[in-house]
């Protein structure tokens, strides 16, 4: 069985531009996550989708960002216009389930972004 | 905001010597679920174990343990018999209702 996969695995791109991040979960699992840790600091959540639909986005940190999810499948995480402070890894993660107690989320190798 | 508090920010194990990686965290929930996580240098991260909140008993998992005292708010997590290979960043994480929140992480570096 396939993991979570996401592309590209690096990308460096001037401030200012704009850069679109893909995630592709396990196949049969309706739930994926955005996660991102900026240098120095903790992995802090973004959004979690439930199959196409937004379950909670309060991790977004600006209007810069727009997270999608076409179809209930692949994902996309879209910078625009990117800010140095942008710089970071972002993880996409997904899971079978996701009550309030257990579910494993299963985490892609991440995208490391560097905005110069 | 509820926190997850790893104090350890790096340790240092011989090989085959057990070691402790300390996780505090607060919340007013009932029902939750703690994991640990691991992120070699290569960047991926790896899911060790899950303790849930009204699991009666410690996780294990191979050389993986969980030490959870609920009523302190902890879930240490124990690796025994450390090798070469489990040289790593480790993240202790909760679970609300799917979002993880995570600690800041302690970096192991196991030495022969």
């Amino acid at each position: 069985e396939a993991g979570v996969t996401q592309f590209p695995s690096h990308s460096v791109i001037e401030k200012g531009q704009t850069v679109t991040l893909r995630c592709d979960p396990i196949s049969g699992h309706d739930n994926l996550y955005w996660y991102r840790r900026v240098m120095g600091k903790e992995i802090k959540f973004l959004l979690h989708f439930v199959k196409e639909s937004k379950q909670d986005e309060s991790g977004m940190p600006n209007n810069r960002f727009l997270a999608e999810r076409t179809g209930g499948t692949y994902s996309t995480l879209k910078v625009q216009p990117a800010e140095l402070e942008d710089s970071g890894v972002y993880f996409c993660a997904s899971s079978q389930g996701a009550g309030h107690y257990s579910y494993e989320q299963y985490f892609g190798p991440g995208t490391r972004l560097t905005v110069t | 905001a509820q926190k997850i508090t790893q104090t350890q920010p790096g340790m240092f194990v011989q090989e085959k010597e057990a070691v402790t990686l300390d996780c505090t965290y607060d919340t007013s929930d009932q029902s939750y679920g703690l994991f640990w996580y691991k992120q070699p240098s290569s960047g991926e991260m790896i899911f060790l174990i899950y303790q849930g909140s009204y699991d009666e008993q410690n996780a294990t998992e191979g050389r993986y343990s969980l030490n959870f005292q609920k009523a302190r708010k902890s879930a240490n997590l124990v690796i025994s018999a450390s090798q070469l290979g489990d040289s790593a960043m480790y993240f202790c994480a909760r679970n609300s209702w799917g979002k993880l929140q995570f600690g800041a992480g302690t970096q192991v570096v196991v030495t022969p």
